[in-house]
């Protein structure tokens, strides 16, 4: 049972540079979303998708941008890293139907710009 | 907004011992409430589900219960062991529909002693 990959699981960026952090789900779910974990600050909301080409904003988005071409993937791209996009990033998913949908997460991609 | 609460932010408990962490939330509407678990280092592993018609959800020595009213969520753990040392987090999810997102607490780091 796979659920949800996420690559890599560690990197390291200079400022400036870009980057994709990528999920991959293999449980048919609609809604996908991504989320930064820091210290004190807890789980905060990126942006979600709840289809193939349908993308929206959380909480807090900027400088990040997404896309949705496919139900299975959902990558993050990171345009020109800052050190304040240090991080613990998480990727999750779940159906959007009326019943079933605890939500699943990825391992995480512990992100550190310098 | 919904605000969801976990006190205290951390406990220790010595091995066998019963215990309850609790849940606050502020918007009693909601359609879903999760726990997770969290490992040092690792993603948010699912233990339980409870929807908001539902009052407990029980797995293994885990039992969630839910009092929409109260705005509150209890997860008690049975004869703790070292193995359940780790961060427990709550999330609600507001309201039903493909786009509704879930609103995590903080967490609480439990350390169980041998």
């Amino acid at each position: 049972n796979a659920g949800v990959t996420q690559t890599p699981k560690f990197q390291v960026l200079k400022t400036g540079q870009s980057m994709t952090l990528q999920c991959a789900q293999d449980m048919n779910h609609e809604y996908m979303s991504w989320y930064r974990q820091d210290p004190g600050m807890g789980l905060r909301l990126i942006h979600y998708s709840v289809g193939a080409g349908i993308t929206d904003q959380g909480e807090v988005p900027n400088g990040y941008n997404v896309s949705r071409s496919t139900t299975e993937d959902f990558p993050l791209r990171l345009l020109s890293a800052a050190p304040s996009q240090t991080s613990v990033y998480f990727c999750a998913s779940r159906f959007t139907g009326a019943m079933n949908t605890e939500a699943f997460f990825g391992q995480g991609t512990r992100l550190t710009v310098v | 907004k919904q605000e969801v609460t976990q006190i205290p932010a951390a406990l220790s408990v010595p091995e066998g011992e019963n215990l309850v962490l609790n849940c606050s939330f502020t918007d009693s509407a909601i359609y879903n409430l999760q726990w997770f678990r969290q490992d040092p280092g690792k993603g948010l592993t699912s233990l339980l589900l409870i929807q908001s018609s539902q009052r407990e959800q029980t797995s293994g020595r885990l039992n969630a219960s839910l009092d929409k009213s109260s705005g509150r969520s209890t997860l008690y753990i049975a004869a703790s062991q070292p193995g359940d040392s780790a961060t427990y987090l709550c999330a609600v999810r507001p309201v039903r529909g493909a786009n509704s997102k879930l609103t995590f607490g903080k967490g609480i780091t439990l350390s169980v002693r041998p």
